[in-house]
């Protein structure tokens, strides 16, 4: 079965770096998520994106974060100066098309801002 | 705005126990309610859904009813095994496409 793959899967950083967080979302897919989990705590939507802009976004996703699809086949997440509290599980997902459809996700990025 | 809220965990239980882990919630209009299951190590997995009143979602020997009327989609598994053990996701999904997760609950199965 096609996987949401994401890369890498742990990531440490200094605060204050950039980190650029990079999913393949399944290839027939048209619309792209990312979500974070902070620990124990439930899973956040980010951003969704679809036909190459952002369709919607949270009050989380602000100036400091981007996505992109520099190509046909990856997804990118950009923290561009992290914070302590950007520590997280971070979920790319995909779907086929809008509607009622469930999310694919991947198995995640955890990243660590020291 | 649209909420889901489920039961604290972590639950704990032995095998071959009975499950209910609950979830309620809040949304205008009448949105599809989903399950997903997260393993060790790995991303959220759809496990069932219900897209309408009184429809039951079933998979792996979960079911979850969708009621109306309290606004709930409880989980259940008559039997649970060690392999079960994950957490699980109560979500709905309205007309924006994008879903509402709870907090997640921790099940744990013991031998």
């Amino acid at each position: 079965e096609p996987e949401v793959t994401q890369t890498p899967s742990h990531q440490v950083t200094q605060m204050g770096q950039e980190v650029i967080l990079r999913c393949v979302p399944i290839s027939n897919h048209l619309y792209f998520y990312w979500y974070r989990q902070i620990l124990g705590q439930k899973v956040e939507f980010l951003v969704s994106f679809y036909n190459n802009e952002i369709s919607e976004k949270s009050e989380i996703f602000d100036d400091q974060f981007s996505v992109e699809r520099p190509d046909g086949s990856n997804f990118t997440l950009k923290i561009r100066s992290t914070k302590l509290e950007d520590s997280a599980m971070y979920f790319c997902a995909s779907t086929e098309s809008a509607g009622d459809q469930p999310q694919h996700f991947g198995d995640g990025t955890r990243l660590s801002i020291l | 705005g649209n909420s889901v809220t489920q039961m604290e965990g972590p639950v704990t239980l032995s095998e071959e126990a009975f499950l209910t882990i609950n979830c309620t919630y809040t949304a205008t209009g009448y949105p599809s309610l989903f399950w997903y299951v997260q393993y060790p190590g790995e991303g959220l997995q759809l496990l069932l859904k219900a897209t309408k009143a009184d429809d039951k979602g079933s998979n792996k020997g979960f079911e979850a009813t969708y009621r109306k009327e309290t606004t709930s989609f409880h989980l259940e598994k008559g039997s649970v095994q060690v392999s079960d053990s994950a957490v699980y996701f109560c979500a709905s999904l309205t007309g924006s496409y994008i879903p509402t997760f709870g907090r997640g609950t921790s099940l744990i199965v013991h031998p």
